[in-house]
C-alpha cells in the first residue's frame, strides 16, 4: 500500500463546479508535489512545495489552485475547469528536493481520476 | 536538453522471456535514473535506480545497464511474468533541481501466459 494517500480516487464535476483533490502523507517528508497524468502519457509537473512553501509553478492555469496547510497535507482546488483537464493527478513526496542520495526519491499516490463534464 | 527518449513504446513477451527497454539521454548533468512501473489505475511506483558511477544494479529479477559514454540505460525483466505487465517509464534528475524527474514517454508491457 502507498504511504501517500489521496482522495476521492475519482471525481466528476461541471465545469461551473468548485471541488478539492487532498493529499496525505506521514514519511515525514518536506517537499509534495502534483502532477498531472493522461492515459497512456507520463506525468507531468504542476507544482512543487518545499517546506510547505510553493517552490515551483509549472505555469499551470489559475483554475488550479495548490495550497499546503501544513507539512503532511497538500489540497489541489479547482474551478471552473475545462474538459481537456480530465486526468488523473497524482500527488508525490520526497524527504527533500534533489540533492543528496535518497532525498529525491518520489513516493506517489495512487491518484485521483477527474472527470469535467 | 531535459529529455529522456525512451523505447519501445510498447512491448510484447511470453512468460519466461527477458523484456529490455531502453531509454537515452542527452544532460550530462542528470546523476539519478529511476524506473518507475504503473498498473492501471496506480500511481508510478520505483522499481529500481541506478546512479552514474555504476554500470549495473540488479534486484531479483529486475537488472538497470547503464552506459555512461553511450549515455543509455536500460531495463532488462529476466523470467518476465503475467504480472508484470504494466507501463514503465524511465526517468532521470538533474543534481540540485526541484523539478525532479524528467520521464521518458513509458513503454507498455505485455507478458502473455
Amino acid at each position: 500500500d502507498t504511504e501517500v494517500t489521496q482522495t476521492p480516487k475519482h471525481l466528476v464535476m461541471g465545469m461551473t463546479n468548485k471541488k478539492s483533490l487532498k493529499c496525505e502523507q506521514h514519511m515525514g517528508h518536506r517537499a509534495m508535489y502534483w502532477y498531472k497524468q493522461k492515459a497512456k502519457k507520463p506525468p507531468e509537473l504542476m507544482f512543487v512545495y518545499s517546506y510547505e512553501k510553493l517552490s515551483i509553478n509549472e505555469s499551470v492555469p489559475s483554475r488550479f489552485s495548490p495550497e499546503c496547510p501544513n507539512s503532511s497535507l497538500l489540497n489541489l482546488h479547482l474551478h471552473a475547469l475545462q474538459p481537456e483537464d480530465s486526468a488523473l493527478y497524482l500527488c508525490a513526496s520526497s524527504q527533500g528536493l534533489a540533492g543528496g542520495p535518497r532525498t529525491g526519491e518520489l513516493f506517489f499516490g495512487e491518484g485521483s481520476r477527474l472527470t469535467v463534464l | 536538453q531535459q529529455q529522456v527518449k525512451q523505447s519501445p513504446q510498447s512491448l510484447i513477451v511470453q512468460k519466461g522471456g527477458i523484456s529490455i527497454i531502453n531509454c537515452a539521454y542527452e544532460n550530462t548533468a542528470f546523476d539519478y535514473f529511476p524506473w518507475y512501473q504503473q498498473f492501471p489505475g496506480k500511481g508510478p511506483a520505483l522499481l529500481i535506480a541506478i546512479r552514474p558511477d555504476v554500470s549495473e544494479k540488479k534486484e531479483g529479477r529486475f537488472t538497470i545497464s547503464f552506459n555512461k559514454s553511450a549515455k543509455q540505460f536500460s531495463l532488462h525483466i529476466m523470467d518476465s511474468q503475467p504480472g508484470d505487465s504494466a507501463t514503465y517509464f524511465c526517468a532521470a534528475r538533474v543534481a540540485g533541481s526541484a523539478r525532479q524527474l524528467t520521464f521518458g514517454s513509458g513503454t507498455q508491457l505485455t507478458v502473455l501466459p
